[in-house]
């Protein structure tokens, strides 16, 4: 069964420095999501993306926050300058549709992400 | 703006029991999707459930159904006959309408509940 897949797992990082998280969809989706879980609080939405633009982001997705489908297969999430509070775990999702019958979100396993 | 609670943290039942499991919204849209998902310890969550909201017959997927109440704005979650395997955080989660409001697909989820089934 296809599945979306995160690189990596676990990512530990310095304050201050960039960090890419990778995600690759199912491959024949055309909606991308990122969301982020920050321990012990819910899941909260960061972007969606459609048609190589952002369709939506939300407040927490300010300019230290990107998002690209570089090769037509990843789906990534650029933190420019990382701070201690983007401590989390990092879900990517994706769907075929973003409404009607096929607006199933299959989600990622998630990547931690650890800034010291 | 849309919100989602959930005020279970934790839950436990007994296998072959029966547990419900609380959710509550708030919207003004009249159109939407409510979804249970659930996220196995160290699994990647999966969609259990769904409902739309226009449609008053609640949503059954074989020992997992709903209690869609659009009034009282409550969507809860009734797992039959548990198992072990249904050990795992739910999160309820809702998401506009496509149809009638743009949707971009942003899901708006509830703190979740640790449900822990029993041997």
């Amino acid at each position: 069964e296809p599945e979306v897949t995160q690189t990596p797992s676990h990512q530990v990082t310095q304050m201050g420095q960039e960090v890419i998280l990778r995600c690759v969809p199912i491959s024949n989706h055309l909606y991308f999501y990122w969301y982020r879980q920050i321990l012990g609080q819910k899941v909260e939405f960061l972007v969606s993306f459609y048609n190589n633009e952002i369709s939506e982001k939300s407040e927490i997705f300010d300019d230290q926050f990107s998002v690209e489908r570089p090769d037509g297969s990843n789906f990534t999430l650029k933190i420019r300058s990382t701070k201690l509070e983007d401590s989390a775990m990092y879900f990517c999702a994706s769907s075929l549709a973003s409404g009607g019958y096929y607006n199933e979100q299959f989600f990622g396993p998630g990547t931690r992400l650890t800034v010291l | 703006a849309q919100t989602v609670t959930q005020s279970q943290p934790e839950m436990s039942v007994q296998e072959a029991e029966t547990v419900t499991l609380s959710c509550t919204y708030d919207t003004s849209e009249n159109n939407y999707y409510l979804f249970w998902y659930k996220q196995p310890p160290s699994r990647q969550m999966i969609l259990v459930i769904r409902q739309e909201a226009y449609k008053q017959q609640n949503a059954t997927e074989n020992r997992f159904s709903v209690n869609f109440q659009k009034a009282a704005k409550s969507f809860s979650l009734k797992i039959s006959d548990s198992q072990l395997g249904d050990t795992a955080m739910y999160f309820c989660a809702f998401m506009k309408s496509f149809e009638w409001s743009g949707n971009t697909g942003k899901l708006i989820f509830g703190q979740g509940t640790t449900l822990q089934v029993k041997p």
